[in-house]
């Protein structure tokens, strides 16, 4: 079975810091994973994903996301936070064909002035 | 949230009635999906569909239904023997939901509250 941990239910940072996103991911062969946003009393935004090549992924509003295979992570991280970036965030993954997106447990973002 | 629409945004529901939450897209996906998500809990899959007049039960599928009459469309019919119904309601859909590499869009949810 997969499985992904958030494992900060939230992260505080002042505007201009760096932030970190945490998640660690278990799963069959092969894994596909993907960052959301949501906000308040809205549907998830897709922010970016991780298919194959490259460790270090962009996405959308300046994130980006690092692979780790070695400790099965994939940690989603800004370089200079803003009051705006405040949202729930979720990491899904899926590993094989037909396995459907095994979301993590999200973690809300702080971010204030 | 694309073009994938949801009605209603809110939605009163007394115990005992079924309610339907839609679900509309217009960006020629082949697969929808249907979530659940509570306070403070990830997303958990009632239905999806990856094709038209098909569709496979998720994690959570009992006392809901679904119907996948047209491609665009995939009904969510929350009915009385759901014990909890109370939560936000998820729509999303993928171009060829059997690719693991599919990216799924989400529509802005339906917010269904048992009185």
């Amino acid at each position: 079975a997969q499985s992904v941990a958030q494992p900060e239910d939230q992260v505080n940072v002042a505007e201009g810091n760096p932030l970190t996103v945490k998640c660690t991911y278990s799963v069959s062969g092969n894994p596909y994973l993907f960052w959301y946003v949501q906000y308040p009393n809205r549907g998830l935004q897709f922010l970016l994903k991780y298919i194959t090549g490259d460790n270090l992924v962009k996405g959308s509003y300046g994130f980006e996301a690092e692979f780790n295979k070695s400790q099965t992570s994939f940690h989603l991280k800004k370089p200079s936070a803003l009051v705006s970036d405040s949202a729930l965030y979720f990491c899904a993954v899926r590993g094989n064909a037909g396995n459907m997106l095994t979301f993590g447990g999200g973690t809300r973002l702080m971010v204030k002035p | 949230d694309g073009g994938i629409t949801q009605s209603p945004k809110y939605l009163f529901r007394k115990e005992g009635q079924n309610v339907t939450l839609s679900c509309e897209q217009n960006l020629n996906h082949d697969a929808m999906y249907w979530y659940r998500q509570d306070p403070g809990q990830g997303l958990r899959l009632i239905y999806y569909s990856q094709i038209v007049n098909d569709f496979q039960k998720g994690d959570i599928a009992e006392g809901y239904s679904v119907s996948r009459e047209k491609k665009e469309s995939f009904p969510l019919t929350v009915t009385s023997a759901q014990k909890n119904p109370t939560a936000f309601y998820l729509c999303a859909s993928s171009m060829k939901g059997i690719d693991s590499t599919d990216t799924q869009y989400f529509g802005p949810g339906t917010r269904l509250t048992v009185l």
